[in-house]
């Protein structure tokens, strides 16, 4: 069935340093990847995504890459800013009108 | 638009009751989630409607939850009767047609069941 493996699982940078994260996905079919954040104690709200018809895309200081071959994607932040501390879930849009979400990965960015 | 809107945000009930979680989606979305987020399993997808309709309920753990959703503006998720293992938050999504399409998240429902 879908699944969506993410890593790590915890993840901690100093400000102003970069942070990655990675998601596999299984479903080949699969050609949509959202990215949501949630902040303690809030709902999770969505920050970016990606389609498959493109490698990568960017939104200031985050951006989401997408290898279909390897099927992987991953979120890179940028300059990274003690406000982006949160858990992060990626997404698997497969089919079916339904998302599949990554266990979450909590980013802690310390001053 | 004031969002998807939940409530009660917070109940706190014992072993063998029945909850009652409430869920109105964002006017106009024909899509409406119900999630529910433990430390332990995550973010998981419990059912979905599609114009009202249940398309997917695989995901509702065992036969003492059930959803309804009567019209477009109103869903409920019903746990009868409940047990300590239910405690978690519940969040209700929505999205307008379109698979690419933003899911919304209400504020979700803190259900602690004693």
């Amino acid at each position: 069935g879908e699944n969506v493996e993410q890593h790590p699982s915890t993840l901690s940078v100093q400000e102003g340093d970069s942070a990655v994260i990675k998601c596999t996905y299984s479903d080949s079919a699969s050609n949509y990847f959202p990215w949501y954040k949630q902040e303690l104690g809030k709902r999770p709200q969505l920050i970016i995504d990606i389609r498959s018809n493109v490698g990568e895309k960017k939104d200031q200081r985050i951006a989401v890459t997408l290898n279909k071959t390897a099927k992987h994607f991953s979120l890179h932040i940028t300059e990274t800013q003690p406000e982006d501390s949160a858990v992060y879930f990626c997404a698997d849009g497969g089919g079916y009108n339904k998302l599949i979400f990554g266990a979450g990965t909590r980013l802690a960015v310390h001053p | 638009d004031a969002g998807v809107i939940q409530s009660p945000r917070h109940e706190v009930t014992e072993m063998g009751q029945e909850v009652t979680l409430r869920c109105k989606p964002i006017s106009g979305h024909d899509y409406l989630f119900w999630y529910r987020q433990t430390m332990m399993r995550g973010l998981e997808l419990l059912i979905y409607f599609n114009n009202n309709v249940p398309i997917d309920d695989s995901g509702m753990p065992e036969d003492r939850f059930s959803a309804k959703m009567p019209n477009a503006s109103f869903s409920t998720l019903k746990i009868q009767p409940s047990e300590p293992r239910d405690s978690a938050v519940y969040f209700c999504a929505s999205r307008t047609q379109g698979r690419y399409n933003e899911q919304f998240f209400g504020p979700g429902t803190r259900l602690t069941v004693l």
